[in-house]
This record gives C-alpha cells, structure tokens and sequence, in this order.
C-alpha cells in the first residue's frame, strides 16, 4: 500500500459526458501527479501540481483539467469524453519538488461507452 | 518521439537465474532514472531508482547499471522468483528546484519466471 489513495475505483459512463476523478496524497507529500495508462499510448504523464499550484503539463489535452486543493487532495476532470478516453488514470505523490520519488495509487479505471 | 524506449516487450526466464531487462533515453537533460513494477490490476510500485552521478545502485536482488556516455541504463534481477512476474517500467525525468517534471516511461517489460 503506497499510502495513495484514489476515488472511484472503476467509472463507466457515455461518451459527451464529464467525470472527476479524486486523488489523495501520502501524508506529507506537497506534489500531485496524474498519468493516465492506456495500451497503445503505454503510462503517460499529464500534469503536476506542487502545493496547490500547476507546476508542470505533459499530454494532457484540453478536456482536460486538474486541481489540487488546501488540503492538497487533487481532482482530475475529464469532460466532453470520447471513446478513446477509456483507461487506467493514476495519481502519484512526491515529497516535493526536489525529489522526485513518486508513489502511486491504485488507480481508477475508466470505461467510455 | 519516443524519448525512452525500453526492450525487450516480453521475457522468460527460469526460476533462479538472471532477468535483463535494458532502456535507453534521447534527452540528455533527465537525471533520474527509477524503474516500477506493476501487478496486473495495482499501480505502479518503485522499485529502484538512480541518479546519473553514479554508474550502479543495488537494492537486495535488484541492481541498476547506468551508462552515461551511451545513455542507456538497465535493471538487473537475481535470483529471479516466479513472485517477480510483473511488468517492469523504466522512466526518466528531471529534478530540479524550479519544478520536477513528470516521469517518461518505456513501454514496458512483461517477465515471468518459469518456476
């Protein structure tokens, strides 16, 4: 157990429709980062977020946003979903900014009908 | 673009012998470099980890060897137990002060160990 965790454990839903997936930090860890894992794309980051504030964006598209809030808990939301949308979407959790041991959750899987 | 391929995509090994498993990285900026192993169903769990000031790093059955000049890195297991069965990521990222990127993973490695 990484200490991570992530809400809801599976989602399924249609497509043009929008869902918010939640993340918890380990105790202590100040930087959220959300990967989603597909089989043709493999894990891909998305974004970073450092004590409330974005602090780095990989792939993420614009349907796409994140949040983290004061109690450093984070939310990602995907919105206007296609089918392509459908995978596995992780958080992790570091420390901070200097160190860069990531810990990850158990995921969330996301299904798009 | 690729920035981390990772080879072999599947491996078989027999129980007690060595698992290989090698990446190799274009961008000359990264300077961490951990590997994850993922059970079917978990996220991915870190396994190991190196910095490029150092050219190996073991952890028990696990080593790292890294080779700068040829930026490849790899991960070696001994002893391999069938309880290894997983699929293995490389990934590379930078750490710095003014914000630490996210991780670039390889591909992949599904290995078994054959008991």
């Amino acid at each position: 157990d990484s200490g991570v965790t992530q809400t809801p454990k599976h989602l399924i839903t249609a497509t043009g429709q929008r869902v918010t997936l939640r993340c918890s930090p380990r105790s202590g860890d100040l930087s959220v980062y959300w990967y989603q894992q597909s089989l043709d794309q493999g894990l891909q980051f998305l974004i970073q977020y450092y004590n409330g504030e974005e602090r780095a964006k990989g792939n993420i598209l614009e349907r796409f946003s994140a949040q983290q809030f004061p109690d450093l808990h984070s939310e990602l939301n995907l919105s206007s979903l296609e089918l392509g949308d459908s995978a596995l979407y992780f958080c992790a959790s570091s420390e901070g900014l200097a160190n860069n041991e990531q810990f990850f959750g158990p995921g969330t899987r996301l299904t798009v009908l | 673009q690729q920035q981390v391929k990772q080879s072999p995509q599947s491996l078989i090994v027999q129980k007690g012998g060595i698992s290989i498993i090698n990446c190799a990285y274009e961008n000359t900026a990264f300077d961490y470099f951990p590997w994850y192993q993922q059970f079917p169903g978990k996220g991915p769990a870190l396994l190991i980890a190196i910095r490029p000031d150092v050219s190996e790093k073991k952890e028990g059955r696990f080593t790292i060897s890294f080779n700068k000049s040829a930026k490849q890195f790899s991960l070696h297991i001994m002893d391999s137990q069938p309880g290894d069965s997983a699929t293995y990521f490389c990934a590379a990222s930078r750490v710095n002060r003014g914000g630490a990127d996210g991780l670039t993973f390889g591909k992949g490695t599904h290995l078994i160990i054959q008991p």
